[in-house]
């Protein structure tokens, strides 16, 4: 099983500046990483697929990069929307695995 | 528009069984593999099974493998997820996505989720 491991847990900023959340995978899984946001009482929406691809009305301050092993979701300039949990999930090899997800919050 | 729209959960006690339905809408479901993906009480998301666009392959997690059957009937365009010999770590609210592909891919569209609870 292919382990995705994501950090920082927590980031703390304020509207209008950058994040940059990480995640790790255990064994090479090529471009198969997709990035999700999920909001409190809402169902996970597909931000990020093939780890640079924004899905269908994705706003471009969403960016995602890295293959093999090393991946990073960037948030430019962040809306006050934008603070929510956000999982990467690898497609590469069954079983499909998540990573434990990164609370963005306002600092 | 493409809807996804899960039933079924409920209380259940420990050793229970319970069948999961999901309803969609939108798109011709024939094309697209389907899943389960699970979110226990203040926990991340965990994926639970996936089935093909024919049905003719489906892929288990290790935890569920052997007490859960997923399934899809075409001319319902309904996914089901039977779930037998529950537990409490099956406890969760259970979301129906739908795959990029027809053999896999990531989840482009998720229901709103059942909450499936299990305890005595």
């Amino acid at each position: 099983e292919i382990v995705l491991t994501q950090s920082p847990a927590t980031l703390s900023l304020s509207p209008g500046e950058r994040a940059t959340l990480s995640c790790r995978a255990s064994q090479s899984i090529s471009s198969y990483l997709a990035w999700y946001q999920q909001k409190p009482g809402q169902a996970p929406r597909l931000l990020i697929y093939d780890a640079s691809n924004r899905a269908t009305g994705i706003p471009a301050r969403f960016s995602g990069s890295g293959s093999g092993t090393d991946f990073a979701l960037t948030i430019n300039s962040l809306e006050p929307e934008d603070f929510a949990v956000y999982y990467c999930q690898q497609r590469s090899n069954w079983p499909i695995t998540f990573g434990q997800g990164t609370r963005l919050e306002i600092k | 528009e493409v809807q996804v729209l899960e039933s079924g959960g409920g209380l259940v006690q420990p050793g229970g069984s319970l069948r999961l339905s999901c309803v969609v809408s939108g798109f011709t479901f024939t094309d697209y593999a389907m899943s389960w993906v699970r979110q226990a009480p203040g926990k991340g998301l965990e994926w639970v099974s996936s089935i093909s666009d024919s049905g003719f392959r489906k892929y288990y997690a290790d935890s569920v493998k052997g007490r859960f059957t997923i399934s899809r009937d075409s001319s319902k365009n309904t996914l089901y997820l039977q779930m037998n010999s529950l537990r409490a770590g099956d406890t969760a609210v259970y979301y129906c996505a739908k795959h990029t592909y027809s053999s896999g891919g990531d989840f482009d569209y998720w229901g709103q989720g059942t909450l499936v609870t299990v305890s005595s």
